[in-house]
């Protein structure tokens, strides 16, 4: 079965520096991956996904995420952190369940607190 | 204009009772999902459906029954609630089940069995 892994519970940043939230993925066949963000009281919100292409995906809210095949790597970037950005981040790989259809599978979030 | 939406958004009862939480979606998604996020923020699917047929169903107690009365509503009835049903469930909807595409969530009920 597919997973994915976000090695960081908690993930502190200063204002205006460069974020990164890590996820690692295993997947057997093609990895389609995807971002969503958590704020407070709120669903998941999508932020981007990467399908093939391009290892360099562009999303929502200038949040980035490189996909890296050798390591098996899909980690969320942003160039320069807002405190707005303070939230849950979810990793998700797409699987296929024994019925042939697919589902998504969420990692275990990562909080990141951008702080002022 | 919600594109998903869930009702109650709280809901706090006592073991041994049945409730139920909606959800429709007005996005003209062919699939809708119920999951559920625990105290640690984990996120579990539980069901999902497709143009109101049953496709996932998870290692999920049966005294919760999923029930879509049209492709736009999928509702979750949970009998004899137990302290362990204490969670955030969340509604999503994706357009089709095969093309790799977003989730969208709703809002989430927040349900406390005391």
């Amino acid at each position: 079965a597919q997973s994915v892994a976000q090695p960081e519970d908690q993930v502190n940043v200063a204002e205006g520096n460069p974020l990164t939230v890590k996820c690692t993925y295993s997947v057997s066949g093609n990895p389609y991956l995807f971002w969503y963000v958590q704020y407070p009281n709120r669903g998941l919100q999508f932020l981007l996904k990467y399908i093939t292409g391009d290892n360099l995906v562009k999303g929502s809210y200038g949040f980035e995420a490189e996909f890296n095949k050798s390591q098996t790597s899909f980690h969320l970037k942003k160039p320069s952190a807002l405190v707005s950005d303070s939230a849950l981040y979810f990793c998700a790989v797409r699987d296929p369940s024994t019925s042939g259809t697919y589902k998504y599978i969420f990692g275990t979030g990562t909080r990141l607190k951008v702080l002022a | 204009d919600t594109a998903v939406s869930q009702t109650p958004k709280y809901l706090v009862t006592q073991m041994g009772n049945d409730k139920s939480i909606k959800c429709e979606q007005n996005l003209g998604h062919d699939t809708m999902y119920w999951y559920k996020q625990d105290s640690k923020k984990f996120l579990k699917i539980m069901f999902s459906y497709n143009n109101k047929e049953l496709i996932i169903n998870e290692t999920v107690p049966n005294r919760f029954s999923p029930k879509s009365p049209d492709k736009a509503h999928l509702n979750l009835h949970i009998n004899s609630l137990e302290l362990g049903d204490s969670a955030v469930y969340f509604c999503a909807s994706s357009q089709d089940r095969f093309r790799i595409l977003s989730l969208h969530f709703g809002n989430g009920t927040r349900l406390t069995v005391t």
